[in-house]
């Protein structure tokens, strides 16, 4: 059971380049997360669904766009990278929405230069 | 919205020494207290939670305590060993909420445990 993957582990960008982050789970838990992680920080939420067709925004959504077409993937979409967008992205999924246990995947290091 | 508020920022303690982490939180509809354990190099994990309606919770050297009216709860290791060195991480979120996908972490605490 490989639980949430994320893939890249590791990204280097240049300013106003784009990219996305891909989240995967297969443990079919209807809610999923993604989060950025500064250093010394807490996680900030930056958008969760609560099941396919559905999104909705987080803490600090600005500059980042996601979709959920299926129950398994939740990609995390980033147009004209900046500095501000260095960062650990984790994704996240739970059975039961925040009031149940979480289980994150591994981490994207993102750099943008 | 919801303010965690999480200290100390580090923590070192001798190895079989206790170690205490405290988490303030701001919103009295707040119901499940999870702790998260991350270790270098990986994704949060979670340790231990309570749920509103329990004043503690043990698991064994792990205890959480949690005070709804002071809105406060803490997280309790003893015997700590070097492999509980890691940042952890305390959240706070209601059940049964519109919002239910929102969590409000804590800032983490840095645990070293010295041999």
């Amino acid at each position: 059971n490989a639980g949430v993957t994320q893939t890249p582990k590791f990204r280097i960008l240049k300013i106003g380049q784009s990219m996305t982050l891909q989240c995967a789970q297969d443990m079919n838990h209807n809610y999923m997360y993604w989060y950025r992680q500064d250093p010394g920080m807490g996680l900030k939420l930056i958008y969760y669904s609560v099941g396919a067709g559905i999104t909705d925004k987080g803490e600090v959504p600005n500059g980042y766009n996601v979709s959920r077409s299926t129950t398994e993937d939740f990609p995390l979409r980033l147009e004209l990278a900046a500095p501000s967008q260095t960062s650990v992205y984790f994704c996240a999924s739970s059975y039961g929405g925040a009031n149940t246990e979480a289980f994150f995947g591994q981490g994207t290091r993102l750099t943008v230069v | 919205g919801e303010n965690v508020e999480q200290h100390p920022s580090t923590l070192s303690v001798q190895e079989g020494d206790s170690a205490v982490i405290k988490c303030t939180y701001s919103d009295s509809a707040s119901n499940y207290f999870p702790w998260y354990k991350q270790e270098l190099g990986k994704g949060p994990q979670l340790i231990i939670d309570i749920r509103s309606n329990v004043g503690e919770k043990k698991d064994q050297r792990i205890a959480v305590t949690l005070n709804k009216t002071a809105k406060h709860f803490s997280l309790h290791i003893t015997e700590t060993q070097p492999e509980d060195s890691a940042v952890y991480f305390c959240a706070a979120s209601r059940a049964f909420d519109t919002n239910a996908g929102k969590s409000t972490f804590g800032d983490g605490t840095t645990l070293t445990v010295k041999p």
